[in-house]
């Protein structure tokens, strides 16, 4: 089955630093991925939409210069958290599809943002 | 846009118990259904789906069941296991639109 990859799986930082979260389809092409944010407790909040070779779509309310997202190739995005501050810890989690838009949707193992 | 309405938000029930997890929608043109496991610290698990052509899908133990007339679908687990313990999301989207998820179902299975 398909199989999204993502890096790291927990990661500390200071306040004021950056961090690169990776999502890889291990085994599909994946044209389209989305990052999603989880709090605690919470259901999964939509940040963004990422293109392969184009700008990703952000949700309303999601600043697009903190958290940075790059999908250069079609089996990698990476969502880079810039200037990272305590309000920023969460759990992030992405996903990609090898099918149609909207099918078989698979998601990473999420990654645990811990800001100091 | 979409709107999930997922209920209930915690279901305990006895291992071998049958346990049912409901969710509502709110945009007639959603077409896909998926239900999602998601277990403490990781990543949700896609458990089954349904497309809207469909009224119910049945994988061993799961089974999902739809209704588009009332705009509902629901979770159904047969035989309970302690490892079905989870996070239960169900999840709504249409054409190109992207997944809208419910708020989630903790589900607890006491041996």
């Amino acid at each position: 089955g398909a199989v999204v990859s993502q890096h790291p799986s927990r990661v500390i930082c200071k306040s004021g630093t950056s961090v690169k979260i990776e999502c890889r389809s291990l085994d599909f092409q994946a044209t389209t991925m989305f990052w999603y944010r989880q709090f605690p407790k919470k259901s999964l909040m939509l940040m963004a939409t990422s293109n392969e070779g184009s700008k990703a779509t952000y949700e309303q309310g999601v600043e697009k210069d903190k958290f940075l997202i790059n999908h250069a190739s079609l089996t990698l995005s990476t969502l880079t958290v810039t200037s990272a501050h305590p309000e920023d810890s969460s759990f992030y989690i992405c996903s990609a599809s090898p099918q149609a838009f909207n099918y078989g949707y698979t998601f990473g193992s999420g990654t645990r943002l811990t800001v100091v | 846009g979409e709107n999930v309405e997922q209920h209930p938000s915690t279901l305990s029930v006895q291992e071998g118990d049958s346990a049912v997890i409901k969710c509502t929608y709110s945009d007639s043109a959603s077409n896909y259904f998926p239900w999602y496991k998601q277990e403490l610290g990781k990543g949700p698990q896609l458990i089954i789906d349904i497309r809207s052509n469909v009224g119910e899908k049945k994988d061993q133990r799961i089974a999902v069941t739809l209704n588009k007339t009332a705009k509902h679908f629901s979770l159904h687990i047969t035989e309970t296991q302690p490892e079905d313990s989870a996070v239960y999301f169900c999840a709504a989207a249409s054409g190109y639109s992207t997944l809208t998820f419910g708020k989630g179902t903790m589900l607890l299975v006491s041996p």
